[in-house]
């Protein structure tokens, strides 16, 4: 499973509070990214990391920021959760190279804003 | 940006039925992926198709890959228990190392 591990699993909190996710990888991995997914629109794009310090934002980034400080993580935030955002969140890391792309998943934490 | 859509969005077949996914785009695409999502699990590659009207199979399980690179489809001969999920597939950009997944399907086995 590539060495993903994702915090916490399940969490229930309120409209307006700030929340973070994070993902943590023991592999070494350069790209690693957030994914959201809900019933009818797979899994879409949040914002992705190509390095330290390097990211980018993906299809849905509006009301999520990320960081990545250090190789091994990457931590999602929503800054004032809204129950738009009560989703399942996966991280991911792609492995690139020799025309293959692979995707690894973490188990996924699954977010409710009351 | 780039777009895969997915049909059927769910799908419920008796076991021993034959099932197929399909994956479309209105762009070119240089490679198409599948991945399975067990039910409370993560998602899991598959396979990866890059040549025009490639074809592979993995046990019971045939992916192809249209001759035009616009289309992909996942077909399951004789269904089983073990193979209900959600089946996404998804085109990666190796441009900007992005993966574009589709909107996936939700397989239901009726044992």
């Amino acid at each position: 499973d590539a060495g993903i591990t994702q915090s916490p699993r399940h969490k229930v909190t309120e409209t307006g509070t700030p929340v973070t996710l994070r993902c943590h990888q023991t592999e070494n991995h350069r790209y690693m990214y957030w994914y959201r997914q809900d019933p009818g629109h797979g899994l879409r794009l949040i914002h992705y990391s190509y390095g330290v310090k390097d990211t980018d934002k993906g299809e849905v980034s509006d009301g999520y920021s990320v960081s990545r400080s250090k190789t091994e993580d990457f931590l999602l935030t929503l800054e004032s959760a809204t129950s738009s955002q009560t989703s399942v969140y996966f991280c991911a890391i792609t492995e690139w190279g020799g025309g293959k792309a692979e995707a690894f998943f973490g188990q996924g934490t699954r977010l409710t804003v009351v | 940006g780039q777009q895969v859509m997915q049909i059927p969005q769910y799908q419920h077949v008796q076991e021993g039925e034959d099932f197929t996914t399909y994956c479309n785009s209105s762009t070119t695409l240089s490679n198409i992926q599948w991945y399975k999502q067990r039910p409370g699990g993560h998602p899991v590659f598959l396979i990866q198709l890059v040549k025009s009207g490639e074809v592979k199979k993995q046990k019971r399980l045939t992916f192809q890959f249209g001759e035009a690179k616009k289309n992909s489809s996942l077909h399951i001969t004789a269904t089983q228990t073990t193979d209900v999920g959600t089946y996404f597939c998804a085109s990666a950009n190796f441009g900007n190392e992005k993966l574009t997944f589709g909107t996936g399907t939700r397989l239901t086995i009726i044992p």
